[in-house]
């Protein structure tokens, strides 16, 4: 399958910082991006869709503001959580698909986020 | 609106003994059926994917899963469990009408010696 990779793999930063996380499709073109959280022993959360060259879409919820993506390329997607708190530690994936329906999305290892 | 139901979020069996992991759907249109496997503190890797044609799906690490239109189902199966095949597993949802994958809660395998 493709590989996808995110980094940094994990990240402590203190509360309001700002904290980037890259998504590289390596081994083909990912025309669309997705972004997860993940709380402990829970499921995945979509946050948002981004694909290349346009505006992410945000779930239901979920602050735009506060988690800005940007899908600049088609194999980088950036994550920004801004002006972190400590409700904000968490584990975020990126998967990357082709955008067709009932295409695979590739995951990423994931990010753990923790703010002090 | 589509959903996915996974029941037991902890199934444990000994080291042989045959997995079974369920999950129930609800789409209003064909769906597309996915399981993937989870590791602790790595991402998701697919096992094996449902879109169309033969119901009966083989995946990664022997793994298969049947899908069963008439009970909305789509449980992963594998003969015989391995020591490695403890981790949590998650079973996804999409359709034509959306690229998004819904997820359900996940079910965490365990495997005894």
């Amino acid at each position: 399958g493709a590989v996808v990779s995110q980094h940094p793999s994990w990240v402590i930063c203190k509360s309001g910082t700002s904290v980037k996380i890259e998504c590289r499709s390596l081994d083909f073109q990912a025309t669309t991006m997705f972004w997860y959280r993940q709380f402990p022993k829970q499921s995945l959360m979509l946050m948002a869709t981004s694909n290349e060259g346009s505006k992410a879409t945000y779930e239901q919820g979920v602050e735009k503001d506060k988690f800005l993506i940007n899908h600049a390329s088609l194999t980088l997607s950036t994550l920004t959580v801004t002006s972190a708190h400590p409700e904000d530690s968490s584990f975020y994936i990126c998967s990357a698909s082709s955008g067709q329906v009932g295409e695979t999305q590739y995951f990423g290892p994931g990010t753990r986020l923790l703010v002090l | 609106a589509q959903s996915v139901t996974q029941l037991g979020s902890h199934v444990s069996v000994s080291e042989g003994a045959l997995v079974l992991l369920r999950c129930n759907y609800s789409s209003s249109v064909p769906p597309y059926l996915f399981w993937y496997v989870q590791y602790p503190n790595q991402g998701l890797q697919l096992l094996l994917k449902y879109t169309t044609g033969a119901t009966l799906v083989k995946g990664i690490n022997g793994f298969e899963a049947e899908f069963k239109k008439s009970e909305t189902s789509f449980h992963l199966t594998k003969p015989s469990a391995h020591m490695s095949d403890a981790a949590e597993y998650f079973c996804a949802v999409s359709s034509d009408s959306s690229y998004k994958l819904i997820f359900g809660s996940g079910t965490r395998l365990l495997v005894r010696p």
